[in-house]
């Protein structure tokens, strides 16, 4: 069966270090992947998709990385900054599927 | 624009009782879908549209329904509420699909159901 995982449930960065979150998956090839953030008692907010044929996508601080073989995708947010604090959430899709899959996230912590 | 609206914000069922969740978009938004929130399982997908008239069942559809009369509006009715129900319940739209658009969620429902 199809699963994602993301690589702990939370990860303590000092401030001003880049985060480094990983999503990867199994019995899966999507087509592209999305990235979301999550406060508490709030729903997701999107970030960035990122498709199969882009290695590499940019946002401001954000970074994602989208590897086909390793069924892997990194999400790097650079300069860290105690409101970056959040759960982040990978989901990856198909085109032409409606449906979209989340992992089930992975709490960031930046301390001060 | 409000965005993604949900009502209410909380609610408290007893067993067996039924209820209709809802949720509204002034987007203009073509695709919405509702999904379930539980603690170690991240979000589920209960039930999508992807128009007006359009519905379709997601990965946990059984003991919800939904329809989808206006684009607008895209309510999810628990039929006979179960204890296995309590969560939270997100309520999603996006202009287009899911590949090449930013899905918007709304502020979510928590719902226990006793």
């Amino acid at each position: 069966s199809q699963k994602i995982e993301q690589n702990s449930e939370a990860l303590n960065i000092q401030e001003g270090k880049t985060a480094t979150l990983t999503c990867n998956y199994t019995n899966y090839s999507p087509a592209y992947l999305q990235w979301y953030r999550q406060d508490p008692g709030r729903g997701p907010v999107f970030l960035l998709l990122i498709r199969e044929n882009e290695k590499e996508k940019r946002k401001e601080r954000l970074k994602v990385t989208f590897d086909t073989t390793l069924k892997q995708s990194l999400f790097h947010i650079t300069a860290s900054q105690p409101a970056d604090s959040a759960t982040y959430l990978c989901a990856p899709g198909y085109f032409g599927n409606e449906k979209l899959t989340f992992g089930t996230g992975t709490r960031l912590t930046i301390i001060p | 624009n409000a965005g993604v609206t949900q009502t209410p914000k909380f609610q408290v069922l007893k067993t067996g009782q039924s209820m209709t969740l809802q949720c509204a978009q002034d987007m203009n938004h073509e695709y919405m879908s509702w999904y379930r929130q539980d603690p170690g399982m991240g979000l589920r997908l209960i039930h999508y549209s992807v128009g007006a008239g359009i519905t379709d069942q997601g990965e946990v559809p059984n003991g919800y329904n939904v329809s989808r009369s206006t684009t607008e509006d895209f309510p999810l009715r628990l039929l006979s509420a179960a204890p296995s129900q309590t969560s939270v319940y997100f309520c999603a739209s996006s202009y287009t699909g899911l590949n090449t658009d930013t899905q918007y969620f709304g502020p979510g429902t928590r719902l226990t159901v006793l």
